[in-house]
């Protein structure tokens, strides 16, 4: 079946300017995250939707960083005003977030790498 | 605050060996621990979790180890091969926090020929 794909793999743009990722979860998967990866380190978690609403977004950087999933599908990554320093991948899973279950596995997506110029 | 551990340094071993990584972790007592594989260019996969009250959990040429009094998981890939070159990455949830993952840096395995 398809897993979580995100578009675009690849974003180029100059500072200052918007930018929008897109994820797809897996369908039928309640629980959707956004994490951030650098060189050389693990994901970093920005932020946790359950269904349309984000529990937890308590991994955003700042207020340029905001996120939806406004139908508790796809959700959309925003960043304004991009830094250099907001380089990196961008990653997101999803997971079925199983009544009672505190272990879900997360399923990730290939990412989306942004340069900042 | 929570902490992980993971060798930065690359591990080089022979294929056939069986290849040790190691996660400490600090300033946490966590359920469960898990260990994710990336490789390059894609997302982490999810390969095993190993709950607190468990000291060993396998699959088929993994096995995962729990220590929670030396705050530390041993992750053992047997009989390893080339196609097991990856990033293992060590996981674990935020204290109180249902499936909010803290991911660390991960150990670079190659196996050579």
């Amino acid at each position: 079946g398809a897993g979580v794909s995100q578009t675009p793999s690849n974003k180029v743009t100059e500072k200052g300017k918007y930018v929008e990722l897109r994820c797809d979860p897996i369908s039928g998967h309640t629980a959707l995250y956004w994490y951030r990866q650098s060189l050389g380190q693990g994901p970093e978690f920005l932020i946790y939707f359950q269904g349309t609403g984000a529990a937890d977004d308590s991994g955003l950087p700042n207020d340029r960083f905001f996120a939806v999933r406004p139908e508790g599908s796809v959700s959309t990554l925003k960043i304004q005003r991009t830094e250099r320093g907001d380089s990196a991948v961008y990653l997101c899973a999803s997971s079925p977030q199983l009544a009672g279950g505190d272990t879900d596995t997360q399923y990730f997506g290939p990412g989306t790498r942004l340069t900042v110029l | 605050s929570q902490k992980i551990e993971q060798n930065s340094e690359a591990l080089n071993i022979q294929e056939g060996k069986t290849a040790t990584l190691t996660c400490n972790y600090t300033n946490y007592s966590p359920a469960y621990l898990q260990w994710y594989r990336q490789d390059p260019g894609r997302g982490p996969v999810f390969l095993l979790l190993i709950r607190e009250n468990e000291k060993e959990k396998r699959k088929e040429r993994l096995k995962v180890t729990f220590d929670t009094t030396l705050k530390q998981s041993l992750f053992h890939i047997t009989a390893s091969q080339p196609a097991d070159s990856a990033t293992y990455l060590c996981v674990l949830p935020f204290s109180g926090g249902y499936n909010k993952l803290i991911f660390g840096a991960g150990t670079r395995l190659a196996v050579h020929p």
